[in-house]
């Protein structure tokens, strides 16, 4: 059971090229999440996805594109990178936040460092 | 979704509790309140959850106020590896969690 994984763990990017964050997770979990953590700062929330085939906007999904094709990957893509996307990518699971308590608990991966130039 | 509000920082001596507050004064009835700790660049890791009743586990205690207004998370003989940030997150329903700046613990020897 290797929980979520993410990949790559570290890029560099030049402005304006793209590239697409894989998160995927074996646990059979409903939602999947994508944060973005920048220096002295929490978690911000980019986008989610409540099942297969369904994405959301968080709090800032600007220059970013989702995908939910299968119900253990979520795909974070980048279209034209910019020094602003700079940060530490985050991705998450859970089995479900439509009931309360322990289902709400969220796995997080390692993280992947992408650095724009 | 109910916002929380936690100390920037906190520091605390290894071997004593360490005790984190939040204040989460427009959490609603069927809102839970969650803690999370990120080590060091890490991804953050669940650490415990409650609604009304007072919780432990093997990481960690919760102390919610009868008003549910507030929490404190208690690490009861804090380590050199307790050193986190630490995030407090109310929500419930179909919440979708969203982190703000958390509580920076240092544990010093």
């Amino acid at each position: 059971n290797a929980g979520v994984t993410q990949t790559p763990k570290f890029r560099v990017l030049k402005t304006g090229q793209s590239m697409t964050l894989l998160c995927a997770q074996d646990m059979n979990h409903e939602y999947m999440y994508w944060y973005r953590q920048d220096p002295g700062m929490g978690l911000r929330l980019i986008h989610y996805s409540v099942g297969e085939g369904t994405t959301a906007k968080g709090e800032v999904p600007d220059g970013y594109n989702v995908s939910r094709l299968k119900k253990q990957n979520f795909l974070l893509g980048l279209e034209s990178a910019a020094p602003s996307q700079t940060s530490v990518y985050f991705c998450a699971s859970s089995y479900s936040t439509r009931t309360s308590g322990r289902a709400n608990e969220q796995y997080f991966g390692p993280g992947t460092r992408l650095t724009v130039t | 979704d109910a916002k929380t509000t936690q100390p920037p920082s906190m520091d605390c001596a290894e071997g004593r509790a360490a005790n984190l507050p939040c204040n989460h004064s427009t959490i609603s009835g069927n809102e839970y309140v969650y803690w999370y700790r990120q080590i060091h660049s890490q991804g953050p890791q669940y650490i415990i959850h409650g609604l009304k009743n007072n919780e432990t586990n093997e990481m960690a205690s919760l102390i919610i106020t009868e008003d549910r207004k507030s929490s404190t998370l208690i690490l009861p003989h804090a380590t050199l590896r307790d050193t986190a940030v630490y995030y407090c997150i109310v929500g419930g329903g179909s919440y979708i969690p969203t982190f703000g700046r958390g509580t920076s613990l240092i544990v010093h020897p």
